[in-house]
């Protein structure tokens, strides 16, 4: 069975700190998605990855293929980062069906 | 200029009730979307279309209908509405149908009472 699990569900961070949401899968994807959802209800993607690392400002995204993990980090966060992060995997051979993790809702305070 | 467009962004609406919420991607991409959110924000795709052709199809209602007139436009049509049926529902649109990022609509919300 294609399974997604992210962890935290939940996470408070004062401005300023390093934040890390963590997404695990089973074996086999062809790539792992990173979504961002606001308040205001819209959904953006904001990394594709099938190996390594990708960096877009302040956002950083990796995977470690062996382990079966990604991992989002957001340095420097800023309560306008306070928003539902997702991510979603991809299975070899299943045409863009992406299987879901839960979200991490993360507050950044000030 | 929005790239993924859907509408309406609310729809309430009566149980036994039929509607419709229509997508159109100015992107250029061959492949759509529909997606389900429900109350606790976790995701599931509906149906994907890759020019014009139905390429995913979940379980889902014989009771949802997805028509896509061209490959700029998805649009998804309920019947006999329940109130289960209520949710965000997210169109979204990617280049091809492997590997490639989604880009998604503002999202409908649909409320059945």
């Amino acid at each position: 069975k294609n399974e997604v699990e992210q962890s935290p569900q939940n996470l408070t961070a004062q401005e300023g700190e390093f934040i890390t949401i963590n997404c695990s899968y089973s074996v086999g994807i062809s790539a792992l998605h990173w979504l961002q959802q606001h308040p205001g209800g819209g959904i953006v993607s904001l990394f594709m990855l099938s190996s390594g690392k990708k960096k877009h400002g302040r956002l950083i995204a990796t995977i470690n293929i062996q382990e079966k993990h990604s991992s989002l980090h957001i340095t420097a966060s800023h309560p306008r980062d306070s928003a539902v992060y997702i991510c979603a995997a991809q299975w070899a051979g299943t045409a863009s069906k992406l299987t879901f993790g839960t979200g991490t809702r993360l507050q950044v305070t000030l | 200029d929005t790239a993924v467009s859907q509408t309406p962004k609310y729809l309430v609406t009566q149980m036994g009730n039929d509607k419709s919420i229509k997508c159109e991607q100015n992107l250029g991409h061959d492949t759509m979307y529909w997606y389900k959110q429900d109350s606790k924000k976790f995701l599931k795709i509906m149906f994907s279309y890759n020019n014009k052709e139905l390429i995913i199809n979940e379980t889902v209602p014989n009771r949802f209908s997805p028509k896509s007139p061209d490959k700029a436009h998805l649009n998804l049509h309920i019947n006999s509405l329940e109130l289960g049926d209520s949710a965000v529902y997210f169109c979204a649109s990617s280049r091809g149908s492997y590997n490639s990022p989604l880009h998604f609509g503002n999202g409908t919300r649909l409320t059945v009472t």
